[in-house]
């Protein structure tokens, strides 16, 4: 079956600007969850969907940064005002109804200029 | 506050040989021990994990070791094989639904 699917896969745009970065959560999985990784660093939580509950957003770094999930599935992360320091692969993750491993995206490569 | 400490962060080993890698986590309340691997241009897949109420779990070539006490556990591949090259992330979370959290990553090369 078809994985986490995450677009664009890479994204260079200039300092100031908006992005938006989607993730297609695998079908049926309840759970999605953003991580930021940074060159030579681990994996740094952003923000977690469970189903209609209210988001964990305890680790969005700015109030630059925001994330909804429509219709319990597809998710956007959105960057405004992007700086240099955004700069990461940005990965999402899904997991199932009482599940516990968590399916990773392949991520989208975010350049700021 | 780093609450996963990850060590090396870079491994070289011969074709053959065992890798081991080392995590220590500060927080008692992590339940759940996750290791990932991960291959360039790609995301983290899952490995092995464990939770606290054993002390060690084998999945083929692949070993974890947890010590509750120490709050230590490590990532033990026997016969290391050059296909085995890859950056790997231990983690925890407070249960199966809740967000991990990662260490910063070893990179492992193992030599043919």
């Amino acid at each position: 079956g078809a994985g986490v699917s995450q677009s664009p896969s890479n994204k260079v745009t200039e300092k100031g600007k908006d992005v938006e970065l989607r993730c297609d959560p695998i079908s049926g999985h309840t759970a999605l969850y953003w991580y930021r990784q940074s060159l030579g660093q681990g994996l740094e939580f952003l923000i977690y969907f469970q189903g209609n509950s209210a988001p964990d957003k305890s680790g969005l770094p700015s109030d630059r940064f925001s994330a909804e999930r429509t219709g319990g599935s597809v998710s956007t992360l959105t960057i405004q005002r992007t700086q240099q320091e955004d700069s990461a692969v940005y990965l999402c993750a899904s997991s199932p109804p009482g599940g516990e491993t968590q399916y990773f995206g392949p991520g989208t490569r975010l350049l700021v200029l | 506050q780093q609450q996963v400490k990850q060590s090396p962060q870079s491994l070289i080993v011969q074709k053959g040989g065992i890798s081991i890698i080392n995590c220590a986590y500060e927080n008692t309340a992590f339940d759940y021990f996750p290791w990932y691997q991960q291959f360039p241009g790609k995301g983290p897949a899952l490995l092995i994990a464990i939770r606290p109420d054993v002390s060690e779990k084998k999945e083929g070539r692949f070993t974890i070791s947890f010590n509750k006490s120490a709050k230590q556990f490590s990532l033990h591949i026997m016969d290391s094989q050059p296909g085995d090259s890859a950056t790997y992330f231990c983690a925890a979370s407070m249960s199966w639904s809740e967000k991990l959290v990662f260490g910063k990553g070893t990179k492992l090369t193992v030599n043919p």
